[in-house]
């Protein structure tokens, strides 16, 4: 049982660029989620997907777009990288009423 | 609103000594609280969650919290630590029981370092 992938597990861009993150999950969670986690600032929510065909905007949403492709995978967009998208990026799931279920993060490096 | 604050970014205790992490929370309706724990390089793994059932709720690896509304914590504690227990800790609070649909609001976490 792989639970939640997420790939890749490292990149980096130069400003400007664009990339895609990758999240599946097999555990048939209704609810993913994508997660940054910056030093000092603990995990903070960018968006998430309560079901398939839904997203929401979570605490810091502005320059990521995302997309829910169907019930296992949710992707993270970054349409013009900045140096302050430098992060470690954690897609998470979960069924209603049950905990979060993370991946082991994708470390993103912007120059 | 809900919030969480973790006292201290970096904890350090000899093995064998009690591991003390403190959160505390604020959340305008009764609310649901979870310990994680990250190993360096890894996704967050959950240690315990608080659900009404029981203030003192025993998770993973001999670690248990203590709820009291009171004083709006939840406080991790293990009696003996271990060299493996070296790793960061998250508090985390949501208005829902599995912290969905709009997942967790997180605290920005303690590092805690096991001294031999």
């Amino acid at each position: 049982n792989a639970g939640v992938t997420q790939t890749p597990k490292f990149q980096v861009l130069k400003t400007g660029q664009s990339m895609t993150l990758q999240c599946a999950q097999d555990m048939n969670h209704n609810s993913m989620y994508w997660y940054r986690q910056d030093p000092g600032m603990g995990l903070r929510l960018i968006y998430y997907s309560a079901s398939e065909g839904t997203t929401d905007k979570g605490e810091v949403p502005n320059g990521y777009n995302v997309s829910r492709l169907n019930k296992r995978e949710f992707s993270l967009r970054l349409e013009s990288a900045a140096p302050s998208q430098t992060s470690v990026y954690f897609c998470a799931s979960s069924r209603r009423d049950s905990p979060l279920h993370f991946g082991n993060g994708t470390r993103l490096t912007v120059t | 609103a809900q919030s969480v604050t973790q006292l201290g970014s970096h904890v350090s205790v000899s093995e064998g000594a009690l591991v003390l992490l403190r959160c505390n929370y604020s959340s305008s309706v009764p609310p649901y609280l979870f310990w994680y724990v990250q190993y360096p390089n890894q996704g967050l793994q959950l240690l315990l969650k608080y659900t009404s059932a029981a203030t003192l709720v025993k998770g993973i690896n001999g670690f248990e919290a203590e709820f009291k509304k009171s004083e709006t914590s939840f406080h991790l504690t293990k009696p003996s630590a271990h060299m493996s227990d070296a790793a960061e800790y998250f508090c985390a609070v949501s208005p829902y029981s599995g912290g969905g649909a709009d997942g967790l609001t997180f605290g920005k976490g303690t590092h805690l370092i096991i001294q031999p």
